[in-house]
């Protein structure tokens, strides 16, 4: 079974510049979620999905950050205007179900802005 | 509210000795799950255990093991004559029953030597 796909692997971008990332999650898998990573720290959820709908963005910054899930399947998250501080490592997981069920992670964008 | 302390930022440990990683939680639901990913270098958080409040029952899986306390409030892992390919940083998790959310703590990293 294929696990979850994430790409770009690594982007470098410069502040104020704009970035994306694509997830693919485990097939079958209706929850997605989209985690940051800061560099000595556990994962922090930005936002998760049901199928197409958000169940939870409360931590995902609003003013420049924004995700969709059209169709239920993929997901792409996007940056804009990045800054410094969004250096980072961008982790998808799915899931079956919601609720608490076991998460499985993709191999995160690794995301550093100068 | 939920909390997970994972008090040993880094271990270093020589090649076949046991190591035990600590994870202490906090919450107020009765119903919850606890989990434990490993992240190595590559970056992909890996799956290798969940375990539901009302399950006290320590876990073997091969080298690894699981001890869990409800009386301290604890869930350690502990890997048994410990490998080279065992040097990783560790997350303990936790998810309560009412809310879909998963807290990581801030990690472990575990450096194994030869």
């Amino acid at each position: 079974e294929a696990g979850v796909a994430q790409s770009p692997r690594y982007k470098i971008i410069e502040k104020r510049q704009s970035v994306a990332f694509w997830c693919n999650p485990i097939s079958g898998h209706a929850t997605l979620y989209w985690y940051q990573q800061i560099l000595g720290q556990g994962p922090k959820l930005l936002i998760q999905f049901q199928n197409n709908g958000v169940v939870d963005d409360s931590q995902l910054p609003k003013d420049r950050f924004s995700a969709e899930r059209l169709k239920g399947v993929d997901s792409t998250l996007k940056i804009q205007p990045a800054k410094l501080e969004d250096s980072a490592v961008y982790l998808c997981a799915s899931s079956l179900a919601s609720g608490q069920e076991t998460q499985y992670f993709g191999p995160g964008t690794r995301l550093l802005v100068l | 509210a939920q909390k997970v302390t994972q008090a040993q930022t880094e271990i270093s440990v020589v090649e076949k000795e046991d190591v035990t990683l600590d994870c202490v939680y906090e919450t107020r639901d009765t119903t919850y799950y606890l989990f434990w990913y490993k992240q190595p270098p590559s970056g992909e958080l890996v799956f290798l255990i969940r375990r539901n409040s009302f399950d006290e029952q320590n876990e073997i899986s091969g080298r690894y093991s699981w001890n869990f306390q409800k009386s301290t409030s604890s869930f350690n892992f502990t890997i048994t004559a410990s490998q080279v390919v065992d040097s990783a940083v560790y997350f303990c998790a936790l998810s309560e029953a009412t809310d879909d959310k998963i807290i990581f703590g801030k990690g472990t990293r575990l450096h194994i030597l030869p």
